[in-house]
């Protein structure tokens, strides 16, 4: 199994400021992904950041807006920029399990509340 | 595409009771079925998985069985304890997309 360390665990944040998340993963892996938990809501996907290469973003959300960095096997960061009350949420980073595309483990999330 | 759903909470149980969350899905190609649970405070956990139909993932006393006739992935425990409060996802991914497509969550709560 894979242990996922995600930090800032919380922030608190002034509007139109930037946050930069981190998670740094205990093993190498292909590929990490970025989601998202608004309030009451359930996960949706950001972004998948693979190594060597652009984070592909889903629908709905764009590089400027949450830019991401990949630099190496066994670790992401993402940034929420221009933070507005509406990012307020949990953003959950994510990977594959090692040798089992199957199976992916979550980091315990940093709950972003944005004033 | 891919989509789950999921039946709405709150569920509000005695402890001992029996738990059913319903979970029906669509997806693009033959998926993998998870059920993930958030308890209070925590991460995301991985509760039990199926990679198959008719294949049944358990865990804590948790089962679901991966039913491909009915595309359904349902989640039952036959006592539950004030320990097992917690929001319950149900989820899917298919092979070819390695992206995890949520339902809306459950808010299960078991009262002593």
């Amino acid at each position: 199994s894979a242990v996922i360390s995600q930090k800032p665990s919380r922030d608190i944040c002034q509007r139109g400021t930037s946050l930069t998340i981190q998670c740094q993963v205990d093993s190498q892996v292909t590929m990490m992904f970025w989601y998202r938990q608004q309030p009451g809501q359930s996960l949706t996907l950001i972004a998948t950041a693979n190594q060597g290469s652009e984070a592909t973003y889903e629908s709905g959300f764009v590089i400027d807006k949450f830019p991401i960095s990949r630099p190496n096997l066994t670790f992401s960061t993402l940034t929420v920029s221009n933070m507005s009350p509406e990012d307020s949420s949990i953003y959950l980073c994510s990977v594959e399990g090692s040798g089992d595309n199957e199976k992916l483990f979550f980091g315990s999330g940093t709950q972003l509340s944005v004033l | 595409g891919n989509s789950v759903t999921q039946m709405e909470g709150p569920v509000t149980l005695s402890e001992e009771a029996f738990l059913t969350i319903n979970c029906t899905y669509t997806a693009t190609g033959y998926p993998s079925l998870f059920w993930y649970v958030q308890y209070p405070g925590e991460g995301l956990q991985l509760l039990l998985k199926a990679t198959k139909a008719d294949d049944k993932g358990s865990n804590k006393g948790f089962e679901a069985t991966y039913r491909k006739e009915t595309t359904s992935f349902h989640l039952e425990k036959g006592s539950v304890q004030v320990s097992d409060s917690a929001v319950y996802f149900c989820a899917l991914v298919t092979f070819n997309d390695y992206k995890l497509s949520f339902g809306a969550g459950t808010t299960v709560t078991v009262r002593a």
